[in-house]
């Protein structure tokens, strides 16, 4: 079955710290992953996404993930978090059929 | 101008109302989606239409009944609200199913059953 899995429930950082938030799938065929962004009561902005290319893939706000075909990994970075950057962060995946999404993972960072 | 428009923003009624909640999305997408998002942060597609033709129904109870009257519309309405059905719901569209060019989400809707 088509599933989105990210292990880091919940990351507290303080500003400056680097950032690294795990993403699995488990598709068969053809993906593409997303990562997408929720500020404190608002909805899901796109970070960045990945069809193809390179795999490593700069997206909005200083963020990039690296796409590891052989690990089924997408895993988001940031080399220096700011406290603007507390939010729920998704990662999601789709093929032909629909959008999945990972349970999310809740960055906290501290002045 | 908004993409992805969601009225109404919130939404709380008692256990056994009728509610509709609508979507409108002005980006010539052809594809409109349902999304909901539970108290944990959960998102979990709903609903999905094509054109005006339904694609996905991922097993929702069927008090929960979309209308796509034009591509550029998907409205909810839900039959008996229970509680468990509070959750925040946002609509998205894509260009095409499956394209995530992607996928551009709506405001949401907080509804709260009490």
């Amino acid at each position: 079955a088509q599933s989105v899995s990210q292990h880091n429930h919940h990351v507290i950082l303080s500003e400056a710290a680097s950032l690294e938030l795990g993403c699995n799938y488990s598709y068969g065929g053809t993906v593409n992953l997303f990562w997408y962004v929720q500020y404190p009561g608002q909805h899901l902005q796109l970070l960045l996404k990945y069809f193809s290319g390179d795999p490593l893939v700069k997206g909005i706000k200083g963020f990039e993930a690296e796409f590891i075909k052989s690990k089924f990994s997408f895993n988001l970075r940031k080399p220096s978090v700011q406290w603007s950057d507390t939010a729920e962060y998704f990662c999601a995946a789709s093929n032909t059929d629909k959008l999945i999404f990972g349970t999310g993972t809740r960055l906290q960072v501290f002045p | 101008d908004t993409a992805v428009s969601q009225t109404p923003k919130y939404l709380v009624t008692q256990m056994g109302n009728d509610k509709s909640i609508k979507c409108e999305q002005n980006l010539g997408h052809d594809t409109m989606y349902w999304y909901k998002q539970d108290s944990k942060k959960f998102l979990k597609i709903m609903f999905s239409y094509n054109n005006k033709e339904l694609i996905i129904n991922e097993t929702v109870p069927n008090r929960f009944s979309p209308k796509s009257p034009d591509k550029a519309h998907l409205n909810l309405h839900i039959n008996s609200l229970e509680l468990g059905d509070s959750a925040v719901y946002f609509c998205a569209s894509s260009r095409r199913e499956g394209q995530g060019g992607g996928y551009t989400f709506g405001s949401g809707t907080r509804l709260t059953v009490v």
